[in-house]
């Protein structure tokens, strides 16, 4: 069974420009999670989605967002970018049955540098 | 609300040694428990995880955790480190009845001394 998928592995990018950051879950798996990760801050979590609905959302500005596709496949969008973007975004999915939790099997990450 | 407290951001043992990594959490409803491990440039990977019933649970790489109630802990442990276990180290909560949300300690890097 393949695992979770990020694409691109690595992105720079200018201030003020937009990115959009892929992630193909586990076959069957229905929620898709985003973390950034930072050396400052650690992981934080971003947003959640199950069946193309936001379910949960982290503290982070309105510059981020995401969005679910039918076949579970997620993308995040990064508008407006800013120097303290730049970190480890990482995309975990699950199982996740209703409002059943399961463990999270994380991508290996989207690394973007913003200059 | 619910959090997790990692203590020492770096800890260094010999090889051969125990490992400990500490890790305390705070929940207002019953948890789900997980430990990770995150090797450079590379995603988490689940060591093991607490959800219900025996509160040892044995994860892969010989390491296992010990849930404590009373002491609100879950600290994660090995016999005897290994050089390939120099990793960091993320200990995690959520909901046993929420959504996808882990909130994640701010982690501990194990270094192995040969």
């Amino acid at each position: 069974k393949a695992g979770v998928t990020q694409t691109p592995r690595y992105l720079i990018k200018t201030r003020g420009q937009q990115v959009t950051l892929s992630c193909s879950p586990i076959s069957g798996h229905r929620s898709v999670s985003w973390y950034q990760q930072t050396p400052g801050q650690g992981l934080q979590f971003l947003f959640e989605y199950f069946s193309e609905t936001q379910r949960n959302k982290g503290n982070f500005p309105g510059r981020f967002s995401g969005r679910q596709f039918s076949n579970s496949r997620s993308e995040m969008n990064v508008s407006t970018l800013e120097l303290g973007d730049s970190a480890l975004y990482l995309c975990a999915s699950s199982s996740s049955q209703g409002e059943r939790n399961t463990e999270a099997f994380f991508g290996q990450g989207t690394r973007l540098t913003v200059v | 609300a619910q959090s997790v407290t990692q203590l020492g951001s770096h800890v260094s043992v010999s090889e051969g040694a125990l490992v400990l990594l500490r890790c305390n959490y705070s929940s207002s409803v019953p948890p789900y428990l997980f430990w990770y491990v995150q090797y450079p440039n590379q995603g988490l990977q689940l060591l093991l995880k607490y959800t219900t019933g025996a509160t040892l649970v044995k994860g892969i790489n010989g390491f296992e955790a010990e849930f404590k109630k009373s002491e609100t802990s879950f600290h994660l442990t090995k016999p005897s480190a290994h050089m390939s276990d120099a990793a960091e180290y993320f200990c995690a909560v959520s909901f046993s009845g929420g959504y996808q949300k882990v909130t994640f300690g701010t982690g501990t890097k194990l270094q192995v001394i040969p």
